[in-house]
């Protein structure tokens, strides 16, 4: 059965803050990866995507994604209260009915 | 402007009874899928379509019932069979999965 594992958290990062989000998954022939942001009682958000190894930047976020070792992160650089928020990890297969895995997801708190 | 609209907002059914979520887009998206979230978890599958008149039970699909007559819609039934319907229903469409899932802003069902 493939699958994307996150730590539920909660993970707690001081205002100001690195927060490193972390997510591996199990299906070697994923190409392409997914970060959402989901606030409390919303829908879920993409915030990234990210396709090749490397490194992804957008604004206060970088996507990284190491092929070799099957895991993807996402950094929040200068982290805010605003951040605070539930952040899924998805994987696409896309040989195999272009179907999403989602992780669990890992609650990220913000202390100002 | 393009998107997903999911209605109503907020549902309460009573025992024994049917209820219809709907789910609406514009995207010309290919591909719709519903998923059920309870508090604290992540989002399960309960039925996906990749092209009009067609469908797919997903993880956790008994019941519950779908339709999709039109590319633009995808509406879900929560049967008086499916026993512990209380959950957060959001809907999601994609272009083939590349670029992700956009989901709607969800249907909050409660059992009164």
């Amino acid at each position: 059965q493939k699958e994307v594992e996150q730590n539920s958290g909660p993970l707690s990062v001081p205002e100001g803050a690195i927060a490193s989000l972390n997510c591996t998954y199990s299906d070697r022939g994923s190409q392409s990866f997914f970060w959402y942001r989901q606030y409390s009682g919303k829908s879920p958000e993409l915030i990234m995507s990210i396709y090749s190894n490397g490194d992804k930047e957008d604004g206060r976020f970088t996507a990284q994604l190491n092929k070799a070792s099957q895991y993807v992160s996402l950094l929040i650089r200068d982290s805010q209260p605003s951040d605070s928020a539930t952040y899924l990890c998805a994987a696409l297969n896309n040989n195999a009915g272009n179907m999403l895995t989602f992780g669990g997801g890992t609650r990220l708190m913000v202390k100002p | 402007d393009g998107g997903i609209t999911q209605s109503p907002k907020y549902l309460f059914r009573k025992e024994g009874q049917n209820v219809t979520l709907s789910c609406e887009q514009n995207l010309n998206h290919d591909a719709m899928y519903w998923y059920r979230q309870d508090p604290g978890q992540g989002l399960r599958l309960i039925y996906y379509s990749q092209i009009v008149n067609d469908f797919q039970k997903g993880d956790i699909a008994e019941g519950y019932s779908v339709s999709r007559e039109k590319k633009e819609s995808f509406p879900l039934t929560v049967t008086s069979a499916q026993k512990n319907p209380t959950a957060f229903y959001l809907c999601a469409s994609s272009f083939s999965g590349q670029y992700g899932y956009t989901f709607g802003s969800g249907t909050r069902l409660t059992v009164v």
